[in-house]
């Protein structure tokens, strides 16, 4: 198995809704990421868990909410958020360490839509 | 900072056709690894191949290959008989062998022309 799995793949939310995005994978790799893209853009870094600590904030607003409850699984929850956070979410996970499957393997993403 | 420059915003090709996609990058590090990423309209971004810093000779994956010149500190992607599906965002990213963050340039858009 070499999906990384994100759930919803669409979700439209008021400003003042809370929701949550989840990844789930099941290869074994402990570091997971969450980056925002927007269209025609690469991927920013929002987050990064290694061995489900967060190790990597990149001053990410505090409405976004980051979640490791276990080693297969990443929630990102979010809350109050502006219109401006539009984007595609897209979760990725990788080995830590080691030559061999050094790359992330990224999830289809969720559509947010901030209305 | 470490950057990544892909200075090639968009990129055409004939089907059946090669194109080159470059890439240049700037990094203190020594040993770290090379991506290239492939994200199509339906959004999944997805590993076209990989090349090992420490490695000298150039990775191959069918009708893809690199270039890579590690003093230069390039890595252009060739894509030889290009077919409509190649149509996509092309990244380039590395990360440190011993780090886990990926540093992703801006991007190529390659259109596939029939």
């Amino acid at each position: 198995d070499t999906e990384v799995t994100q759930t919803p793949k669409h979700l439209v939310m008021g400003m003042t809704n809370k929701k949550s995005l989840k990844c789930e994978q099941h290869m074994g790799h402990r570091a997971m990421y969450w980056y925002k893209q927007k269209a025609k853009k690469p991927p920013e870094l929002m987050f990064v868990y290694s061995y489900e600590k967060l190790s990597i904030n990149e001053s990410v607003p505090s409405r976004f909410s980051p979640e490791c409850p276990n080693s297969s699984l990443l929630n990102l929850h979010l809350h109050a958020l502006q219109p401006e956070d539009s984007a595609l979410y897209l979760c990725a996970s990788s080995r830590l360490g080691g030559p061999m499957n050094t790359e992330a393997f990224f999830g289809q993403g969720t559509r947010l839509t901030v209305v | 900072a470490q950057t990544v420059t892909q200075s090639q915003p968009e990129m055409s090709v004939q089907e059946a056709e090669t194109v080159t996609l470059s890439c240049t990058y700037d990094t203190s590090e020594s040993d770290y690894y090379l991506f290239w990423y492939k994200q199509p309209p339906s959004r999944q971004m997805i590993l076209v191949i990989r090349q090992e810093a420490y490695k000298q000779q150039n990775a191959t994956e069918n009708r893809f290959s690199v270039n890579f010149q590690k003093a230069a500190k390039s890595f252009s992607l060739k894509i030889s008989d290009s077919q409509l599906g190649d149509a996509a965002m092309y990244f380039c990213a590395y990360r440190f062998s011993t780090g886990n963050q990926f540093y992703f340039g801006t991007g190529t858009s390659l259109t596939v022309i029939p």
